[in-house]
């Protein structure tokens, strides 16, 4: 089946740590991104990439770092320095064509 | 920039009562809109969309039209279920002016009750 797979669903971290949230597609889509969401708030974007090798910081990319070595995953790295790292973090690509974006399950990481 | 502004939340309802969830925007060009919903723990789901003026988008009994006049995209269902009890995102991308990003609003959670 098409689609984004994120993993892991859970992850626990020690402060001074830093983890790296997997976020693969089989759709064929150029752009991906990265969102957080924090209890009864909305989704802040992190990065995004819209094609291979590119990629621009969004709203919240203190602490955040990626990479899009291949047009199917787009990785993301919590760093030591995202001051408040727990949260859950959505993965989404877009359809060129229709605009929409398409989301994984999400990560929920905690920090320790 | 593009914005999207919800009606607050929770929104609490009796099982087949009717809802209503309001959403305007605002943005340059001509924004394509959308609903996304999202069940306790997983992503968001696309509801249902809108791409031009007049449109109007429905799935799974939910309906939203895309009013330009007055810059709103408002959810509406007559009938609610408790398998609706969600959070409900209103967005919009518009590829004029706001380049490759949806911008959401912060949510609205629905509860329903029997």
């Amino acid at each position: 089946d098409g689609g984004i797979t994120q993993s892991p669903k859970y992850l626990f971290r020690k402060e001074g740590q830093n983890v790296t949230l997997s976020c693969e597609q089989n759709l064929n889509h150029d752009a991906m991104y990265w969102y957080r969401q924090d209890p009864g708030q909305g989704l802040r974007l992190i990065y995004y990439s819209q094609i291979v090798n590119d990629f621009q910081k969004g709203d919240i990319a203190e602490g955040y770092s990626v990479s899009r070595e291949k047009k199917e995953s787009f990785p993301l790295t919590v760093t030591s320095a995202q001051k408040n790292p727990t949260a859950f973090y959505l993965c989404a690509s877009r359809d060129d064509l229709l605009g929409e974006l398409f989301f994984g399950e999400g990560s929920r990481l905690t920090v320790l | 920039g593009n914005s999207v502004t919800q009606m607050e939340g929770p929104v609490t309802l009796s099982e087949e009562a009717f809802l209503t969830i309001n959403c305007t925007y605002t943005a340059t060009g001509y924004p394509s809109l959308f609903w996304y919903v999202q069940y306790p723990g997983e992503g968001l789901q696309l509801l249902l969309k809108a791409t031009k003026a007049d449109d109007k988008g429905s799935n799974k009994g939910f309906e939203a039209t895309y009013r330009k006049e007055t810059t709103s995209f408002h959810l509406e269902k007559g009938s609610v279920q408790v398998s609706d009890s969600a959070v409900y995102f209103c967005a919009l991308i518009s590829l004029t002016g706001g380049g490759n990003k949806l911008t959401f609003g912060t949510g609205t959670q629905l509860k329903v009750e029997l």
